[in-house]
């Protein structure tokens, strides 16, 4: 049974604080995604990493970096969170392009107070 | 670009009733077509696909079919159930491109 999970389901940290999520998957799969999901926005792609070491932007990018330093996981990282970082946060991972399936982690419901 | 358009909700019906949820597509050439769906405090799992034009993918009493000529991929069940609550997501990518997901459409099923 494939699998992807994250590191938290909730989360509650501070204005400032540095902020790390992390993915695992364990289908090694070329590529990894990080989506945010806000009511009425659907979901929005933050970086995505197709290999080791690798990334890219997605939409909305800014104020976030990612890590992928083994195929199995990836991280999210929020420098210096702010309240607007409040939100649903999502990984996936496929094993080659966009046209295959993508296999989804529970969410981390990230509070910023 | 790549873009998919899907039909804005909240739809809510009541229990045994027709369901249809709107899903076009425009692409430089044919993607695959996918509907997830995502239950309460859940993330999104694949409940159907298609992936060339004809293409019915089916499961749980869903359906939705590739249609080439009207750039759709409606996702339909003939009688809903309390437990369909929820919200969908069409999706569309290709192999040279980018993934694209609609906005999702938060279906509410009553008793």
């Amino acid at each position: 049974d494939v699998k992807v999970t994250q590191s938290s389901r909730y989360l509650v940290k501070r204005t400032g604080e540095k902020v790390f999520l992390e993915c695992v998957q364990d289908m090694d799969h070329e590529n990894m995604f990080w989506y945010r999901q806000d009511p009425g926005l659907g979901l929005r792609l933050i970086y995505f990493s197709y290999d080791v070491k690798m990334k890219e932007k997605g939409d909305i990018p800014e104020g976030y970096s990612v890590s992928r330093e083994k195929k199995e996981r990836f991280s999210l990282i929020l420098e210096s969170a702010s309240t607007n970082q409040t939100s649903m946060y999502l990984c996936a991972s496929t094993s080659s392009g966009a046209a295959d399936e993508q296999y989804f982690g529970p969410g981390t419901r990230l509070t910023v107070t | 670009g790549d873009s998919v358009t899907q039909m804005e909700g909240p739809v809510t019906l009541s229990e045994e009733a027709f369901l249809t949820i709107n899903c076009t597509y425009t692409a430089t050439g044919y993607p695959s077509l996918f509907w997830y769906v995502q239950y309460p405090g859940e993330g999104l799992q694949l409940l159907l696909k298609a992936t060339k034009a004809d293409d019915k993918g089916s499961n749980k009493g869903f359906e939705a079919t590739y249609r080439k000529e009207t750039t759709s991929f409606h996702l339909e069940k003939g009688s809903v159930q309390v437990s369909d609550s929820a919200v969908y997501f069409c999706r569309g990518g290709t192999s040279y491109g980018k993934l694209t997901f609609g906005q999702g459409t938060i279906l509410t099923v009553h008793p």
